[in-house]
């Protein structure tokens, strides 16, 4: 079967570091994807992770562990403009054709 | 324009109306999607189409027929839809299916009443 698991949601204040985890179990793995949607708009790409570790990109980290079905998804100096729902999502390789799986969604709120 | 487009942003219809929602692409991709996207629900992929063909169809209910008539457009034509199906279709395109990075347009919110 496929689950892929993230808090529902969370808060956190400005300038401040939130890191939202999300667990997956996949049939077949085939990389980790981050998105974020700001509410009424379109998901947009964050980070692609493939193989174990950090992926840093400017206050965005990505992380993860194969053996262990687990990511996260790292924020720092949080901004207003960071409230949004994160998605997980994992590619999935079960019938031949890769297709993303996608978590329901962390929905973060950033408070003054 | 740029990037994914859809039309209509929102649309209400009846059980027993007919409609289609549009999706255009820009960026010269060759593979697109329709998902849907219910409230507490994960992001549910419906269709794929690779240069004009579809290739995928997650076991989606026959009142949704999808159309590709070139690499750039797609519809996603509704019939006879319950309530249920009230959610939020996204379309999204990437280069090719096999891409691990897709983009998605800002969706059309739909409600069946």
């Amino acid at each position: 079967g496929q689950n892929i698991d993230q808090p529902t949601e969370m808060t956190a204040t400005e300038g401040a570091i939130v890191q939202i985890n999300c667990t997956y179990q996949t049939s077949g793995f085939n990389g980790l994807f981050w998105y974020q949607q700001h509410a009424g708009e379109a998901p947009t790409f964050l980070s692609y992770n493939v193989l174990d570790g950090l992926e840093e990109k400017g206050r965005f980290s990505s992380f993860l562990s194969r053996s262990k079905g687990y990511s996260y998804l790292l924020l720092k100096e949080l901004q207003m403009k960071d409230s949004a729902s994160y998605l997980c999502a994992v590619r999935d390789q079960d019938t031949g054709f890769q297709k993303l799986v996608f978590g329901t969604g962390t929905r973060l709120l950033v408070s003054p | 324009e740029t990037g994914v487009t859809q039309t209509p942003r929102h649309l209400v219809m009846g059980m027993t109306n007919k409609k289609s929602l549009k999706c255009e692409q820009h960026l010269g991709h060759n593979a697109m999607y329709w998902y849907k996207q219910s409230a507490k629900k994960p992001l549910e992929l419906m269709f794929v189409y690779n240069f004009k063909e579809q290739t995928e169809n997650n076991s989606v209910p026959s009142r949704f027929s999808p159309e590709c008539p070139n690499s750039s457009h797609l519809f996603l034509h509704l019939h006879t839809l319950q309530p249920e199906d009230s959610a939020l279709y996204l379309c999204a395109s990437s280069p090719h299916r096999g891409s691990y990075e897709q983009y998605f347009g800002p969706g059309t919110r739909l409600t069946v009443t």
